[in-house]
């Protein structure tokens, strides 16, 4: 089992809409988690990161944290067609001295 | 302006040649990475540092070798280049001071070995 899992996508959604993307991970130990967008041949740029249970929120985008069930989410608000991109989650703890990355989800917007 | 650079950008190189991705930033952040991304896929960390002096291998296994004499440097080296070595090298820093651990990304070194 990957320690970090994503939906590969491709998700579609049209302009204007709430795209959800979630990610699960295994390691209970897990403390910070982290959202990175990646355009195709471009690197991975960080968005958000979040470490207590529930919401917080960054301008359209909003991440969401639930320990208990071992899941996070990126909600992306008036979703944009600049928003194409593949969205990384990775998890990072105190035991580890990097981070674990999901393979990522691809999100297409369609105008 | 604080950012991580490297160099080259592109590289297109002969089998069993010796190339050195170089990585630098100037954000003042102690600890570095070399992850190994292939079109599509996910990252592999393939190397980290915690400071001066300090390296170690990450989960995939690599031929390639990182040496770190200073902070802000952190080069990778690989002494007889395959193709299975065609790939996106991607550097990355993120500070030890307290905080989440967020890393930063330079923007990568794409590596074709012919």
């Amino acid at each position: 089992q990957k320690e970090v899992e994503q939906n590969s996508g491709p998700l579609s959604v049209p302009e204007g809409a709430i795209a959800s993307l979630n990610c699960t991970y295994s390691d209970r130990g897990s403390q910070s988690f982290f959202w990175y967008r990646q355009y195709s041949g471009k690197s991975p740029e960080l968005i958000m990161f979040i470490y207590s249970n529930g919401d917080k929120e960054d301008g359209r985008f909003t991440a969401q944290l639930n320990k208990a069930s071992q899941y996070v989410s990126l909600l992306i608000r008036d979703s944009q067609p600049s928003d194409s991109a593949t969205y990384l989650c990775a998890v990072s703890d105190t035991g580890r001295r990097a981070l674990t990355f999901g393979s990522g989800t691809r999100l297409q917007v369609q105008p | 302006e604080a950012d991580i650079y490297q160099t080259p950008r592109y590289l297109v190189i002969g089998t069993g040649k010796k190339i050195t991705l170089e990585c630098s930033q100037t954000m003042g952040h102690d600890k570095m990475y070399w992850y190994q991304q292939d079109p599509g896929m996910e990252l592999h960390l393939i190397h980290y540092s915690y400071g001066v002096n300090s390296t170690e291998k990450g989960d995939l296994s690599s031929e390639s070798t990182v040496s770190r004499i200073r902070t802000e440097h952190f080069p990778l080296t690989l002494e007889s280049a395959r193709p299975s070595h065609t790939s996106q090298y991607l550097c990355a820093s993120s500070s030890r001071a307290g905080g989440p651990n967020e890393q930063f990304f330079g923007p990568g070194t794409r590596l074709t070995v012919l």
